[in-house]
């Protein structure tokens, strides 16, 4: 167990719909990253959340969106879905040191998004 | 851009024998390497890391040395388990920016009794 927890496991819907997944980080850590793992593409970065703002963004499409509350866990908007966009998405979380790019990300168990 | 490319799988090994995945990374930068595992129907676990070059990261029995010379960072085991068949991922981190991993397109590992 990773301490990441994310909502639902999984999620079954109809083209042009929206979602909403959730995650929350292990105690402590204040970053939140978003990945999308599927057949064709692997695992994609989407976009990373430090401490309620985003620092970055990834392969993120339009239709998506993130936010980090101020308990630090974050959720992850799809909306106007496609077939497409199925997939598994994870949410990992981080401490955050000074040295960032050394730190251990810990992922949560995913949602498996399917869209009929 | 930063990318990494390991071997393409799938790996089909019998218990106790030696195993390889090969991993070679592209950087601008300083990397930090990983390599996680995802066993069937969970999510990615870190199964070792190494921050700077030279460094061998260990766990389980499993080794990976950061060779810069090389940009590579091999997945060997000396004895193969049944429990570890599952799908390996090497990743990369890179200073500045975003810490965001980038990762291989996995390589799935199947030990048979």
């Amino acid at each position: 167990d990773s301490g990441v927890t994310q909502t639902p496991k999984h999620l079954i819907t109809a083209t042009g719909q929206r979602v909403t997944l959730r995650c929350s980080p292990r105690s402590g850590d204040l970053s939140v990253y978003w990945y999308q793992q599927s057949l064709d593409q692997g695992l994609q970065f989407l976009i990373q959340y430090y401490n309620g703002e985003e620092r970055a963004k990834g392969n993120i499409l339009e239709r998506f969106s993130a936010q980090q509350f101020p308990d630090l866990h974050s959720e992850l908007n799809l909306s106007s879905l496609e077939l497409g966009d199925s997939a598994l998405y994870f949410c990992a979380s981080s401490v955050t040191t000074y040295s960032r790019w050394t730190d251990t990300q810990y992922f949560g168990p995913g949602t498996r998004l399917t869209v009929l | 851009g930063n990318s990494v490319t390991q071997m393409e799988g799938p790996v089909t090994l019998s218990e106790e024998a030696f195993l390889t995945i090969n991993c070679t990374y592209t950087a601008t930068g300083y990397p930090s390497l990983f390599w996680y595992v995802q066993y069937p129907g969970e999510g990615l676990q870190l199964l070792l890391k190494a921050t700077k070059a030279d460094d061998k990261g260990s766990n389980k029995g499993f080794e990976a040395t950061y060779r810069k010379e090389t940009t590579s960072f091999h997945l060997e085991k000396g004895s193969v388990q049944v429990s570890d068949s599952a799908v390996y991922f090497c990743a990369l981190s890179v200073q500045g920016g975003s810490e965001k991993l980038v990762f291989g397109k996995g390589t799935k590992l199947t030990v048979n009794p």
